[in-house]
């Protein structure tokens, strides 16, 4: 079946770091791709989302692009911050419409 | 506008008692969707609700079951618990009008954070 695979961390960054998550994808068809992001406490917000091969995603500094010929969607940052700590999950939509998660990646920022 | 609201919080039950979790979704989404999130499993979907009716089910035992009402307004429940029941269960809702529109966005709650002793 379809699946997610990402890094595993925790990622420890110190701050204005470039941040690289991996995230690839095994899937038929062509489904749709999404980050979220979970802070503490919180539930998952959609940070960003590609729905067809060579769409970039972008929100708040992220970057993602849709690989098909890689099945990737590596998730992306300049230069993060303390206030990007968090778990980042990637996602697909698979052909029955269901989201696939990855296991998710936390990461910490130090100042 | 008022977010996805997951009541309770925090539950601590023991082992072979049920529970029942609430969910109310953001006005106007008419579809619910649950997942279990533990540390060693990641995300997991449980089912889907629109317009009252389970559109979608993900691989979890028949202890685990829900439903939706006519204002959107979901529960989930799950039956005779075991200790590997213990997770974080997050409810999201969405507009989704046409089943399973490839880019909708999910709005999720805070979660219940259910504890089986």
């Amino acid at each position: 079946g379809d699946s997610v695979t990402q890094m595993e961390g925790p990622v420890t960054l110190s701050e204005e770091a470039f941040l690289t998550i991996n995230c690839t994808y095994t899937a038929t068809g062509y489904p749709s791709l999404f980050w979220y992001v979970q802070y503490p406490g919180e539930g998952l917000q959609l940070l960003l989302k590609a729905t067809k091969a060579d769409d970039k995603g972008s929100n708040k500094g992220f970057e993602a692009t849709y690989r098909k010929e890689t099945t990737s969607f590596h998730l992306e940052k300049g230069s993060v911050q303390v206030s990007d700590s968090a778990v980042y999950f990637c996602a697909l939509k698979d052909s029955n419409y269901q989201l696939i998660w990855g296991a998710g990646t936390k990461l910490i920022i130090k100042p | 506008k008022a977010g996805v609201t997951q009541t309770p919080r925090y539950l601590i039950k023991t082992r072979g008692q049920q529970v029942t979790l609430s969910c109310s979704p953001i006005s106007g989404h008419r579809s619910v969707s649950w997942y279990q999130q533990t540390p060693g499993q990641g995300l997991q979907f449980l089912f889907e609700y629109f317009s009252e009716t389970q559109r979608n089910k993900g691989n979890f035992p028949g202890r685990f079951s829900g439903r939706q009402f006519s204002n959107s307004r979901s529960e989930m429940n799950v039956s005779t618990l075991e200790l590997g029941d213990s997770a974080l269960y997050l409810c999201a809702s969405s507009l989704a009008s046409p089943p399973g529109l490839a880019n909708e966005k999910l709005f999720f709650g805070s979660g219940t954070q259910l504890s089986v002793l």
